[in-house]
This record gives structure tokens, C-alpha cells and sequence, in this order.
């Protein structure tokens, strides 16, 4: 079993604040990092597939970079909303192999 | 959009019993997955398959088997259900190799 890290486990903040979060996974014989959102009561739902050392993706307010020579991802959420709460998943993927190894999520309470 | 769909949200069952979960998938998709996910420890792989007919143990296979008799359809089978087995249950496809996997809305199992 691979072991994929996620920290903080939780996390508080008021609205408008910016935060981030972090992703650390197993350099070697890296294929593809994920990152997902999940709601309560709510299915998983797909944010970002990174691939490549250096890559930056970006939605919206929601921004991640990935560096898979150290092995971490960093999640960025510019001017949190009470909406941006959930648990926030990365999952990390070998070359040529369908099992994803998931974290155990960071949990985003955003304050009014 | 692709939806997966898993049959029940919430199902109580007693120690014990044959419990069956399903799971059906739109997309043709060859790749499903079933985790079960519990407090503080992510999600956890129990089975997956390529293809029909095909599975692969995960890292928790202990207690549950599988079925895929059509591409669509991914069955999660409880053998003799114990109170340990408590837990949401999640199931996802994908299409090919490192891409997303598209969830379910979770079934909410309890064994009494």
C-alpha cells in the first residue's frame, strides 16, 4: 500500500481568508495526481488531474501545483467561501495502473 | 455527464446477513471501483475491475467478493455481514488509465 498524506486534517477559517493545504505522495514511478471535493452528502466530484512536474491548474479560486520530484501537491483557495467547505481528497496514480491510493482528506470549515 | 448511481443511500442489516450493493455506471466506462471510506482513514480500496468478468483485490478484500457480469453493472457482496463492516461504501468508474474516476453518492451501510 502506498501511503498518500494529507495535512492539515482540518481546518477552520473565516470567509475571506485564503488558505492551503498539501498533498505529499511516493516520487517514484508517479503517473498522475488528483484532487477531488466532497461535499457532504455528495458525491466526490473531480477538481484537478496534474501530470507533469511544475504544472499549475486552476478553477476559479481554487488553484494547485504539483511537484512530483519531491513528491507534494499544494492546494490554494483565494477568498474562502462558506460554499468551499468540504473535505478536499488528493489520490495519487502509477504508471499504466487504475488504483488510485486516495489521502485521507483535509476538512475545510469556512465561517460566515 | 457521467452518473453513477449506487442503489441505496441508507440500508440496515443485521450481523450475519448476504448484503448486496449495486452499483451501474452510464459512461461505458471499463474500469469500477468499490471503497469504503471511515472516519480519518480516506478511502480504502476493496475491489476493482477492468473489464467485465475481471476483479482485482484492493488493500481490504477480507470479507467481500464481487461480481461484473455486464460492463454497467459492479455488485458488491458482503458475504456474512459483520458489525466491522459498518461504514459508507463508495463506488466510482473510470475510462482509461489516470484519468478521473467518477463517484457514486455513497451507500450509508449499518450492521447491527
Amino acid at each position: 500500500i502506498l501511503n498518500v498524506e494529507q495535512s492539515p486534517q482540518s481546518l477552520h477559517v473565516q470567509e475571506g481568508d485564503s488558505t492551503n493545504f498539501t498533498c505529499s505522495f511516493p516520487s517514484s514511478n508517479f503517473y498522475a495526481l488528483h484532487w477531488y471535493r466532497w461535499e457532504t452528502a455528495k458525491s466526490p466530484e473531480a477538481l484537478f488531474v496534474m501530470t507533469l512536474n511544475g504544472d499549475e491548474k486552476k478553477k476559479g479560486r481554487i488553484s494547485a501545483t504539483l511537484n512530483t520530484k519531491e513528491g507534494y501537491s499544494y492546494l490554494y483557495i483565494k477568498g474562502s467561501q462558506p460554499e468551499d467547505s468540504a473535505t478536499y481528497l488528493c489520490a495519487f496514480s502509477l504508471y499504466n495502473f487504475n488504483k488510485f491510493y486516495f489521502g485521507s482528506g483535509t476538512k475545510l470549515n469556512v465561517k460566515p | 455527464d457521467v452518473k453513477v448511481t449506487q442503489s441505496s443511500r441508507y440500508l440496515v442489516k443485521r450481523t450475519g446477513e448476504k448484503v448486496f450493493l449495486e452499483c451501474v455506471q452510464d459512461m461505458d466506462h471499463e474500469n469500477m471501483f468499490w471503497y469504503r471510506q471511515d472516519p480519518g482513514l480516506g478511502l480504502r480500496l476493496i475491489y476493482f475491475s477492468y473489464d467485465v468478468k475481471m476483479k482485482e483485490k484492493g488493500d481490504i478484500p477480507e470479507g467481500y467478493s464481487v461480481s461484473r457480469e455486464k460492463k454497467e453493472r459492479f455488485s458488491l457482496i458482503l458475504e456474512s455481514a459483520s458489525t466491522n463492516q459498518t461504514s459508507m461504501y463508495l463506488c466510482a468508474s473510470s475510462g482509461r488509465s489516470g484519468r478521473p474516476q467518477h463517484f457514486g453518492d455513497g451507500t450509508r451501510l449499518s450492521i447491527l
